[in-house]
């Protein structure tokens, strides 16, 4: 069956310009995360929604960042005013509810310029 | 909160050799215990995971890892590799989250 995908795989943008990065989930999935990939930093959690309960967005690194969920599947992760810093692997995953286990796409590639 | 800590950055074996990758967490509630690979140009796949009972777990490809509670620790082992081991494995823990160490590179040498 189909895995989560995400778009676009690579995104080259310059600094200070806004970019979104989107995930589309295993169907049926209820639980949907965002992680970031980076040198230095390793995998990092950024957000994590679950069904239609608010989301939780403890790892978000700055109010640069923000992410939405429509309709319970597919899932927009945005980042203003790009900067270098920013630059990383930027993967989802999602989950079925009751499960413990996350299963992710091949992440977006984001340089920033 | 949860951490999880690798013992090594980089592993560089012979084929055949075995391997054994340590890992060891910190987290006070119920664990539940991954190892993930990720292999040259693919993206994060589950190897195996603990959540309870047997703390002797059998993975894809060959691969085992032992969860000992007194140390904290959860292991991966496999008693000979291949060159197509070759990748980046990671240890994680969750809550709902999954925390991950940093993560061992493991070269094997045909």
């Amino acid at each position: 069956g189909a895995g989560v995908s995400q778009s676009p795989s690579n995104k080259v943008t310059e600094k200070g310009k806004d970019v979104e990065l989107r995930c589309d989930p295993i169907s049926g999935h209820t639980a949907l995360y965002w992680y970031r990939q980076s040198l230095g930093q390793g995998l990092e959690f950024l957000i994590y929604f679950q069904g239609n309960s608010a989301p939780d967005k403890s790892g978000l690194p700055s109010d640069r960042f923000s992410a939405e969920r429509t309709g319970g599947s597919v899932s927009t992760l945005t980042i203003q005013r790009t900067q270098q810093e920013d630059s990383a692997v930027y993967l989802c995953a999602s989950s079925q509810a009751g499960s413990e286990t996350q299963y992710f796409g091949p992440g977006t590639r984001l340089l920033v310029l | 909160a949860q951490s999880v800590s690798q013992h090594n950055h980089h592993v560089i074996l012979s084929e055949a050799a075995s391997l054994e990758l340590g890992c060891n967490y910190s987290y006070g509630g119920t664990v539940n215990l991954f190892w993930y690979v990720q292999y040259p140009g693919q993206h994060l796949q589950l190897l195996l995971k603990y959540f309870s009972g047997d703390p002797l777990v059998k993975g894809i490809k060959g691969f085992e890892a032992e969860f000992i509670k007194s140390k904290f620790s959860f292991n991966l082992r496999k008693p000979s590799v291949q060159w197509s081991d070759t990748a980046e494995y990671f240890c994680a823990v969750r809550d709902y989250k999954l925390s991950f160490g940093a993560g061992t590179t493991v070269t094997v040498r045909a």
